[in-house]
């Protein structure tokens, strides 16, 4: 099993469009989650951290099951500046971050 | 808000080369990080680096690659003799302190290696 498995896509959808991304993590230890939004040929960029209860910001809904080792972002209203790669990153407790391939989203005019 | 730097921003070097990457960290941070991302793979973590030592290396950081921090400000790698494969954008990040997961992340070296 991968350490953290995303669904690659692409997910093409409409402008205003609500989508969901999951991505489950293999190693129960994990301490800190993460999504992180990449343009094409750029840095990842922190769009936001994850925590137990649920957390949102703005349009963007995170969800975490530590039970499942699940984690989940929901965007509502989607742009067309939202059309990026989504990585799901996990945090083992030590220095190592572990990404995920990316979750890759379109969205249409 | 503050940024990471790296240059240079595109890097093309002849197998057997050694390159250095360079990257200027946000300046009040401690910990200090280099990942790769192959082109159409996933970012790699290679090593962590804190109190002028490496405190993580993941298995790709093997002896052909070093880090070091010269200076008060530059924290580079180096690839000692480079390979086809290394060729990969190479990014550096840094954070504030061990318990902020929050990694900054550098734009990143384009490093093709022919």
């Amino acid at each position: 099993r991968k350490e953290v498995e995303q669904d690659p896509g692409p997910f093409n959808v409409p402008e205003g469009a609500t989508v969901a991304f999951n991505c489950t993590y293999s190693n129960s230890a994990s301490q800190s989650f993460f999504w992180y939004r990449q343009d094409c040929r750029k840095e990842p960029k922190l769009l936001m951290s994850v925590y137990s209860s649920g957390n949102e910001d703005g349009r963007f809904t995170a969800q975490l099951n530590r039970a499942s080792q699940y984690i989940s972002l929901l965007i509502r209203d989607s742009k067309l500046s939202d059309s990026a790669t989504y990585l799901c990153v996990v945090d083992t407790g030590g220095f190592k971050t572990i990404f995920g391939a990316g979750t890759r989203l379109f969205v249409k005019a | 808000e503050p940024e990471v730097t790296q240059t240079p921003s595109h890097q093309v070097t002849q197998m057997g080369q050694e390159v250095i990457l360079r990257c200027v960290p946000i300046s009040n941070h401690l910990y200090f990080y280099w990942y790769r991302q192959i082109l159409g793979q996933k970012v790699e973590f290679l090593v962590s680096f804190y109190n002028n030592e490496i405190s993580e290396k993941s298995e790709i950081f093997d002896d052909q690659f070093s880090v070091e921090r010269p200076d008060g400000s530059n924290f580079t790698l180096k690839i000692r003799s480079t390979k086809l494969e290394d060729s990969a954008m190479y990014f550096c990040a840094s954070s504030a302190s061990a318990g902020t997961r929050r990694r900054y992340f550098g734009p990143g070296t384009r490093l093709t290696v022919t």
